[in-house]
């Protein structure tokens, strides 16, 4: 099974700044990685997949780089409705497996 | 607009059943695998089992294989998740989602089991 790391577990930032998220797989994963953005109460919202590709209606300040075992997702300008719970997940084998997630905090 | 709509979860006794159902609307479902996903309560996501669009092929995760099976009536759109010899550490929002193995881009709201004596 691959074990996927986020980091930092919690990342306080001010509305405006950008923020970066990392994700690290124990093996590699190709490009098969996703990110999703998950808010209070609510289900999980994909924002990208293929490591890079934006989803469906998510804003172009969200995008996400990386390939093999190192990713990144990187908020250019943070709002408000973005200080949630992000997790990563990789599907380039089954069992797919998700990071335990990175707070994002308003600072 | 897509939908997927859970339901059927509960409290149920360590050692008992539960049948999940999830309902889908607004799109072919017949051409789309589909998953459980699960989350314990304020802990991360973990993809419980995944079924193909033509029902011949499903994935378990080892914390629930040979006591969870995933099903799917195409007749009524409807994705099911049948769940014996639950355990306390079973307990969690249950989320269905559209895709496999691509990225689910639609979620259900979830449903709760909770197993608990």
């Amino acid at each position: 099974e691959i074990v996927m790391t986020q980091s930092p577990a919690t990342l306080s930032v001010s509305p405006g700044e950008r923020a970066t998220l990392s994700c690290r797989a124990s093996q590699s994963v190709s490009n098969n990685l996703a990110w999703y953005q998950q808010r209070p109460g609510q289900a999980p919202r994909l924002l990208i997949y293929s490591a890079s590709a934006r989803a469906t209606g998510i804003p172009a300040r969200f995008s996400g780089s990386g390939s093999g075992t190192e990713f990144t997702l990187t908020i250019s300008s943070l709002q408000s409705e973005d200080f949630a719970v992000y997790y990563c997940q990789h599907y380039n084998n089954w069992p797919y497996t998700f990071g335990q997630g990175t707070k994002l905090e308003i600072k | 607009e897509v939908q997927l709509l859970e339901s059927g979860g509960g409290l149920v006794q360590p050692g008992g059943s539960l049948r999940l159902s999830c309902a889908a609307s607004a799109f072919t479902f017949t051409s789309y695998a589909m998953s459980w996903v699960r989350q314990a309560p304020g802990k991360g996501l973990e993809w419980v089992s995944a079924i193909s669009a033509s029902g011949s092929d499903t994935y378990y995760a080892d914390s629930v294989r040979g006591r969870f099976t995933i099903s799917r009536d195409d007749s009524r759109n409807t994705l099911y998740l049948q769940m014996n010899s639950l355990r306390a550490e079973d307990t969690a929002v249950y989320y269905c989602a559209k895709d496999f193995p691509q990225p689910p881009n639609y979620w259900g709201q979830g449903t709760l089991v909770t197993v608990s004596s």
